[in-house]
């Protein structure tokens, strides 16, 4: 069974930093490309970041360009988001998804629970 | 960038009618468009993909078509459980989701 598990969200204050994790198994996680999603409160969603299977392909909304960064450690199962100079539109509800494929140009086929951070003074 | 514009923002259907959801793109996505749903307090699901195919235990009920920037999600006779948010999402650039339809019991 896949799982996603999101880690590391919370209150943060404006221009802090926070580190989300999301932890993935049932799956081989390097055969496939990650993304994070996020949902802000009452709202759609919002494509974040994308990395393919060997982190040779990355990609970020232009919200997030230059501020967030995104990685992957392939012998831990696990995905994460370095969010730096962080600002309250970046309150959201965070999602890790898989994606179909190894690229990152895929379609999202399970997503986690999420995780929520708040940026807030 | 690509801009996925939805409509209508709210659908009302009575359970057992047809649903169309449309979806259009600020330039051609081909047919890489995927369909998700979202109920509240849930993760989205993902229900088609390629623009017509549906995703792996989704019932037929669901279908997609289209093809370059005009795409339609059709429930043919809603359910209890099909009443929802649904997001179209391109993914021939870098992915981006439209605003969503919610489609509420008339």
């Amino acid at each position: 069974e896949v799982q996603l598990v999101e880690s590391g969200g919370g209150l943060v204050q404006p221009g802090r930093s926070l580190r989300l994790s999301c932890a993935a198994s049932g799956f081989t996680f390097d055969d496939y490309a990650m993304h994070w999603v996020r949902q802000a409160p009452g709202k759609g969603l919002e494509w974040v970041s994308g990395i393919s299977w060997n982190s040779g392909s990355i990609g970020y909304a232009d919200s997030v360009k230059g501020r967030f960064t995104i990685s992957r450690d392939n012998a831990k199962n696990s995905l994460y988001l370095q969010m730096n100079s962080l600002r309250a539109e970046d309150t959201a509800l965070y999602y890790c998804a898989k994606g179909r494929s190894g690229q990152q140009l895929t379609p999202f086929d399970y997503w986690g629970q999420g995780t929520l951070v708040t940026v807030s003074s | 960038e690509i801009v996925m514009t939805q409509s209508p923002a709210t659908l009302s259907v009575s359970p057992g009618e047809r649903a169309t959801l449309s979806c259009r793109a600020s330039q051609s996505v081909s047919s890489n468009l995927a369909w998700y749903q979202q109920k509240p307090g849930q993760a989205p699901r993902l229900l088609i993909y390629g623009a017509s195919t549906r995703a792996t235990g989704i019932p037929a009920r669901f279908s997609g078509s289209g093809s370059g920037t005009e795409f339609t999600l059709t429930i043919s006779s809603l359910q209890s459980e099909d009443f929802a948010v649904y997001y179209c999402q391109q993914y021939n650039n870098w992915p981006a989701f439209g605003g969503g339809t919610k489609v509420e019991i008339k």
